[in-house]
């Protein structure tokens, strides 16, 4: 079993459409990371958080440390939302670039 | 700042030939890492550095693949001999602290034929 799930794989939206995209990781971690990568390769860090919720334009996202579990919400979503969405840890004690990734959300937004 | 720099963006070399990639990090950051990411396997920690010194190689597949950090702005990764299995995107990413979040660099795509 893998230490960081994502779950769907694949995610197709009609544009407008809320999204989730979920986390779950078995680990003892000191953060969460959701990375967005996309067609070109590119990764861009979207959040880093260890509690709570955080926000950044259409992007919402939760954590319940409790459930080890995360959530990341786009609200009205667009076409340039199309991406890899992946959600990595940094295991408790270790650096935040060391980090255990998930697999990926393919994430297409239809117009 | 520009950003992480990684260079070449694109590389395709023959079985057995040495490769080195190379990266810049955002100047000031003392944390550099490599990552390598696969279909099969998606993106894996290779190695990090801290204030220049390597802290974890665990993840570095063989001894075919070696890091150096000579200084704070530069960083290689090199492999020797290379094999197709290398083929792979190599990213580089830095953080001001090991405990800040990270920043990537465009990725170098290798080709090993």
């Amino acid at each position: 079993k893998n230490e960081v799930e994502q779950s769907p794989q694949n995610l197709t939206a009609q544009e407008g459409e809320f999204i989730t995209i979920n986390c779950s990781y078995s680990v003892g971690i000191s953060a969460l990371h959701w990375l967005q990568q996309h067609p070109g390769g590119g990764i861009v860090s979207l959040f880093m958080l260890s509690s709570g919720k955080k926000k950044h334009g259409r992007l919402i996202a939760t954590i319940n440390i409790q459930e080890k579990h995360s959530s990341l919400h786009i609200t009205a979503s667009h076409p340039r939302d199309s991406a890899v969405y992946i959600c990595a840890v940094s295991s408790y004690g270790g650096s935040q670039g060391n980090l255990i990734f998930g697999k990926g959300t393919k994430l297409s937004v239809k117009p | 700042d520009a950003g992480v720099i990684q260079s070449p963006r694109h590389e395709v070399t023959e079985m057995g030939q040495e490769v080195t990639l190379r990266c810049k990090p955002i100047s000031g950051h003392n944390s550099l890492f490599w990552y390598r990411q696969t279909m099969m396997r998606g993106l894996e920690l290779l190695i990090y550095f801290n204030n220049n010194v390597p802290i974890d190689d665990s993840g570095m597949p063989e001894d075919r693949f070696s890091a150096k950090m000579p200084n704070a702005s530069f960083s290689t990764l090199k492999i020797q001999p290379s094999e197709p299995r290398d083929s792979a995107v190599y990213f580089c990413a830095s953080s001001l602290q090991e405990n800040t979040e990270a920043f990537f660099g465009q990725g170098t795509r290798l080709t090993v034929v």
